[in-house]
């Protein structure tokens, strides 16, 4: 069964510090998303990507986040300065038409200390 | 505002009994209904979508009442291995952005 695959699985930062969260959709799909889910909350949309630009985002995408699609496979959110309160899973996710159920990846747990 | 309300539970159940759980979502023009299943620290897995006729796969059955604007899931004959938390998620049809219950949080005891 096709995949969602998200690296690394866990990772440690320090606030202030740049990270970047990697994701490689299932190969046809054409809508990508970031969803995070802090320790015990819901799961909350950050982000979905279509046609190699952004489609929507919540009020949590603020400018220290962005998206890219780097090579069409590929698909990174990036933090650029981390807060204590960027601690949480981060679920990537993707869906062929969109209307349909998504796959998530098994997520990136951040830690920010 | 988007708002997709769920029982938290926990739903202490016994095994090979029958639970159902409800939903209920805000927006009338939601399109796409879906329940996951989550696992403690795992990844939302797709249990089943979720159509107007009502849909049923082996031991679970999903209804959507559109003019009530509630989903349930119904799980018969249940298993220690259902013991998770249940998503209801509703795709609201302008950016197939997902809206996200709170989930119920099921536990089967032997």
């Amino acid at each position: 069964e096709p995949e969602v695959t998200q690296t690394p699985s866990h990772q440690v930062t320090q606030m202030g510090q740049e990270v970047i969260l990697r994701c490689v959709p299932i190969s046809n799909h054409l809508y990508f998303y970031w969803y995070r889910q802090i320790l015990g909350q819901k799961v909350e949309f950050l982000v979905s990507f279509y046609n190699n630009e952004i489609s929507e985002k919540s009020e949590i995408f603020d400018d220290q986040f962005s998206v890219e699609r780097p090579d069409g496979s590929n698909f990174t959110l990036k933090i650029r300065s981390t807060k204590l309160e960027d601690s949480a899973m981060y679920f990537c996710a993707s869906s062929g038409t969109g209307r349909d159920g998504y796959t998530f990846g098994s997520g990136t747990r951040l830690t920010v200390v | 505002r988007k708002e997709v309300e769920q029982d938290p539970g926990p739903f202490n159940v016994p095994e090979g009994a029958t639970v159902a759980f409800n939903c209920t979502y805000s927006n009338s023009a939601s399109q796409s209904f879906f329940w996951y299943r989550q696992d403690c620290r795992k990844e939302p897995k797709l249990l089943m979508s979720v159509y107007s006729s009502g849909n049923e796969d082996g031991r679970f059955t999903a209804q959507l009442n559109r003019a009530s604007q509630y989903i349930s899931l119904l799980i018969r004959d249940s298993k220690l291995s259902d013991s998770a938390t249940y998503l209801c998620v509703v795709n609201e049809g302008s950016n197939y952005q997902l809206i996200w219950g709170a989930g119920t949080k099921l536990i089967i005891k032997p």
